[in-house]
């Protein structure tokens, strides 16, 4: 079973409007960190917000922001205002358990590639 | 600026010959590093977790002899694709993340290497 789901492989937003692009995650460890990044066709891949398990905030960074649903197991990013620069790869990862230290690789989605017109 | 330093970041070589790929941490010591791969339109897959002055932990599937790992400093890991094939040709990108820090920061990501074989 995936870990990680994104289930939409492509994206389309107006310029200027708000899009949320969605992730479903699987676990049963009570702690886990769930991280956004972004991928432009240069291929770097670009922190963009975190959130803890624990937090009982969903988190926010400038014009991204976390829907972040504990019971349902989402994770849904939203980013607001598009614009043109945000047309990259979206994936959303998950770090599993306990990973304070060095442990704790990302699993990744599968990506959702966003594509905003002017 | 840069926290993680990935070298080449292009490749283009023959069949057979081996290509190394190196890893660096900039502002701090990497216990830890780990090499992902990545298809073209896929998402990144977890190649090895590399740990410095031990071996490095290869997922299923993963050949040890035909991707080495050495992380010989708490700073550099390299990844060397022995006698490689076009098969092996991908985009490469490895990660680390500073143990020192808290356990919501995320893993920063060098810019990775496209490997191309003839």
């Amino acid at each position: 079973a995936q870990k990680i789901t994104q289930t939409q492989p492509g994206m389309f937003v107006q310029e200027k409007e708000a899009v949320t692009l969605d992730c479903t995650y699987d676990t049963s460890d009570q702690s886990y960190g769930l991280f956004w990044y972004k991928q432009p066709s240069s291929g770097e891949m670009i922190f963009l917000i975190y959130q803890g398990s624990y937090d009982e905030q969903n988190a926010t960074e400038g014009r991204y922001s976390l829907n972040f649903q504990k019971a349902r197991k989402s994770a849904n990013l939203v980013i607001s205002a598009s614009q043109l620069g945000d047309s990259a790869m979206y994936f959303c990862a998950m770090r599993e358990g306990n990973y304070g230290g060095s442990q704790g690789n990302l699993i990744f989605g599968k990506g959702t590639k966003l594509s905003v017109k002017p | 600026g840069a926290v993680v330093s990935q070298h080449p970041s292009w490749v283009i070589c023959k069949s057979g010959t081996s290509v190394k790929i190196e890893c660096r941490s900039l502002d701090f010591q990497a216990t830890t590093m780990f090499w992902y791969r990545q298809f073209p339109k896929q998402s990144l897959m977890l190649m090895a977790t590399s740990n410095e002055g031990s071996k490095a932990t290869y997922e299923q599937g993963v050949e040890k002899d035909k991707f080495l790992i050495n992380h010989a400093s708490l700073t550099l890991s390299t990844l060397t694709v022995t006698s490689a094939h076009p098969e092996d040709s991908s985009f490469y990108i490895c990660s680390a993340r500073d143990p020192t820090w808290y356990s919501n920061q995320p893993q920063h990501f060098g810019d990775g290497t496209r490997l191309s074989i003839l």
